[in-house]
C-alpha cells in the first residue's frame, strides 16, 4: 500500500521554538509539496519540490523553509514559530516526470499549535 | 488570480439521501480537475481524476461530471450512508505543479 507519512500528527509549541514536520513518502515520486489547511480556505500550498535538493516558493512561504536532501523525504521548517502558523499541514507528493495528471497523495496531516 | 469555488460549504443530509456538490473553477489554463474525500483523522484519497469536456465517471454510488466550457463539475452521491461522512475537495489543476483548491463541502450523514 502507497503512503505518504507525516512524522508527527500533533504537535504544540511556544512562540520562537523552531518547528520541524517530516514527511516521507515510499512511492519513488518526483515531487513533493507542504500545504497548510485553514477554517473556510482551500488548501494553500507552501513550498514544493521536484527534485532532490531542489525547492520552489509557494503561494505562501514566508516564514517557513524547506529541505529535500533524499528523494523520498521533504522537510517543512518554521525558523520562528508564530501564533499564525497554527494550523493542519499536509505533506503531499505526486509522480512527476511530465507522466501525471497532478493527481496528489496526501499524508494524514501535522496539527500544529503555537501559544 | 484563479479561484475554485464549492458549495454548499456544507450538508447534513439523511441516510438513504441522494446529494449533490459543485465545484466552480476557471475555464481557461484547465488541465484536469480532480476531487478527493477527506475523512476526519484520515488523509484526503482522490476520488476522480477528470480531463476531458464532458466526462463522466462513478465509483459505487459517487458519480462526477465536468464541463470545461463553462466550468463547473458536480459531484453526486446516491443513497448516502454514514461513511460517507467527510469533506469533499475539488482541485484545479493547471498542469505543472500548480493545483488550486476549493475549500471543500463538509457532508453530514446521519444515521
Amino acid at each position: 500500500d502507497v503512503k505518504v507519512t507525516q512524522s508527527s500528527r500533533y504537535l504544540v509549541k511556544r512562540t520562537g521554538e523552531k518547528v520541524f514536520l517530516e514527511c516521507v513518502q515510499d512511492m519513488d515520486h518526483e515531487n513533493m509539496f507542504w500545504y497548510r489547511q485553514d477554517p473556510g480556505l482551500g488548501l494553500r500550498l507552501i513550498y514544493f519540490s521536484y527534485d532532490v535538493k531542489m525547492k520552489e516558493k509557494g503561494d505562501i512561504p514566508e516564514g517557513y523553509s524547506v529541505s529535500r536532501e533524499k528523494k523520498e523525504r521533504f522537510s517543512l521548517i518554521l525558523e520562528s514559530a508564530s501564533t499564525n502558523q497554527t494550523s493542519m499541514y499536509l505533506c503531499a507528493s505526486s509522480l512527476g516526470g511530465g507522466l501525471e495528471t497532478g493527481e496528489l497523495f496526501f499524508g494524514e496531516g501535522s496539527r500544529l499549535t503555537v501559544l | 488570480i484563479l479561484n475554485v469555488e464549492q458549495s454548499p460549504q456544507s450538508l447534513h443530509v439523511q441516510e438513504g439521501d441522494s446529494t449533490n456538490f459543485t465545484c466552480s473553477f476557471p475555464s481557461s489554463n484547465f488541465y484536469a480537475l480532480h476531487w478527493y474525500r477527506w475523512e476526519t483523522a484520515k488523509s484526503p484519497e482522490a476520488l476522480f481524476v477528470m480531463t476531458l469536456n464532458g466526462d463522466e465517471k462513478k465509483k459505487g454510488r459517487i458519480s462526477a461530471t465536468l464541463n470545461t466550457k463553462e466550468g463547473y463539475s458536480y459531484l453526486y452521491i446516491k443513497g448516502s450512508q454514514p461513511e460517507d461522512s467527510a469533506t469533499y475537495l475539488c482541485a484545479f489543476h493547471t498542469g505543472g505543479f500548480k493545483t488550486i483548491f476549493g475549500a471543500g463541502t463538509r457532508l453530514f450523514v446521519k444515521a
